[in-house]
């Protein structure tokens, strides 16, 4: 156990649709990023939130959105779903400066 | 961020050492080698990271050659439950967090089948 939570565990949406993600960090953490994981690739960077700002994104459009919150708690947000948003959605908390990542189980969000 | 390259599976048997090369012919002065492990629908998990030379834990080891130009991770004595897909990864650690967000760059990784 990471002690990174994150719920729901599965989820299914329509085309279209709006969806949040929610993520809650391992204690004394300030760092937390969202990966998002297609079926037999590796996690792709989605963005990172440091002290409740956004500080880092990978390629993915501007209708994936994120909060932070100030117990470090964070919200994956994803407006007008595609069917190409099926995947895991992973959250993973981390110290500034540190490599060492602690990962949630994921989200597995479906998309119809 | 240094682009790595692992195979894309592998097979060993209960009991056997197995190790999982990773080669990053243009890593940076700068860069650490760090390796994760996951299992199906669950997040990756850290395992081990080095710099140079040889870096070990209660699960692994990994060896760092002086050009750093690759790196093996080594597992002992494995077991059914070590079946999973293992990453190996490359970059600056203070540009993962804070300051600089790059964000963890993960490749295909190598799938690891331990057999009876």
């Amino acid at each position: 156990e990471t002690g990174v939570t994150q719920s729901p565990t599965h989820l299914i949406k329509t085309r279209g649709q709006q969806v949040t993600l929610r993520c809650s960090s391992q204690s004394g953490h300030n760092t937390v990023s969202w990966y998002q994981q297609a079926l037999g690739q590796g996690p792709q960077f989605i963005f990172q939130y440091y002290r409740e700002e956004e500080n880092g994104r990978g390629n993915f459009p501007p209708r994936f959105s994120g909060l932070q919150f100030p117990n470090y708690s964070s919200e994956l947000n994803v407006n007008a779903l595609e069917l190409d948003d099926s995947a895991l959605y992973l959250c993973a908390s981390s110290l500034a400066g540190v490599t060492e990542a602690f990962f949630g189980q994921g989200t597995r969000l479906t998309v119809v | 961020l240094a682009k790595t390259t692992q195979p894309i599976s592998m097979d060993s048997y209960e009991g056997q050492e197995v190790n999982i090369t990773c080669s990053h012919n243009n890593i940076a002065t700068n860069d650490y080698i760090t390796w994760y492990q996951q299992f199906p629908s669950q997040g990756p998990r850290f395992i081990i990271q080095g710099y140079k030379t040889k870096v070990t834990n209660e699960v692994a080891s990994l060896f760092i050659p002086a050009d750093r130009k690759s790196s093996t991770l080594s597992l002992p004595r494995v077991s059914l439950s070590d079946t999973a897909v293992y990453y190996c990864l490359v970059g600056d650690p203070s540009m993962y967090s804070g300051g600089g967000a790059d964000g963890l760059t993960f490749g295909k990784g190598t799938h690891l089948i331990i057999q009876p």
